[in-house]
């Protein structure tokens, strides 16, 4: 069974641009969820999908969205890219609505210059 | 709101050394609890779980049981390995909201 699978690993970015990262779940899941990693602020929560709904969103400004597809797909965006969102970003999926366990991808590293 | 604090790193032990890891959680409800282990450049992987009061989790040898009455998760292993440097976060499930806190991690070196 494949894991969850992010793409791209790593991006690097001009301030200003946009960018896209995409996940793709474990199969049969249907919960996506998507967290920030630095070094100053470890582990921080985005936003949390399900069935196509989010569900749930951290404290992040306007410019960070996502979006999740029929077939569980989900991918986030960045806009206005900013130095300060250099980071790791996380993508977790889960078939338990009540986030029993959590399953994540690799990652894709961004950096801003 | 809920939050997960854990022992600052790095923690640095020779092999076959006996770890401990502390954590500690605040949580309104009922929340399970859990290991991840990150190595490096990677994501996080799930190294083991609890769901509710007095469960022991376990995996690869480590361990951690959910205690309730101490709000604490502390991870276990009697015999670490070189293998076993990375870094492990505590985590907890909130259900209400469909999302994990996570602490501030904690960095293993273990020296051969």
């Amino acid at each position: 069974k494949a894991g969850v699978t992010q793409t791209p690993r790593y991006l690097i970015k001009t301030r200003g641009q946009q960018v896209t990262l995409s996940c793709s779940p474990i199969s049969g899941h249907r919960s996506v969820s998507w967290y920030q990693q630095t070094p100053g602020q470890g582990l921080q929560f985005l936003f949390e999908y399900f069935s196509e709904t989010q569900r749930n969103k951290g404290n992040f400004p306007g410019r960070f969205s996502g979006r999740q597809f029929s077939n569980s797909r989900s991918e986030m965006n960045v806009s206005t890219l900013e130095l300060g969102d250099s980071a790791l970003y996380l993508c977790a999926s889960s078939t338990d609505t009540r986030h029993l366990e959590a399953f994540f991808g690799q990652g894709t590293r961004l950096t801003v210059v | 709101g809920d939050s997960v604090t854990q022992m600052e790193g790095p923690v640095t032990l020779s092999e076959e050394a006996f770890l401990t890891i502390n954590c500690t959680y605040t949580a309104t409800g009922y929340p399970s609890l859990f290991w991840y282990v990150q190595y490096p450049g990677e994501g996080l992987q799930l190294l083991l779980k609890a769901t509710k009061a007095d469960d022991k989790g376990s995996n690869k040898g480590f361990e951690a049981t959910y205690r309730k009455e101490t709000t604490s998760f502390h991870l276990e292993k009697g015999s670490v390995q070189v293998s076993d440097s990375a870094v492990y976060f505590c985590a907890l499930s909130d259900r209400n909201f469909n999302k994990f806190y996570f602490g501030s991690g904690t960095k293993l070196n273990v020296k051969p």
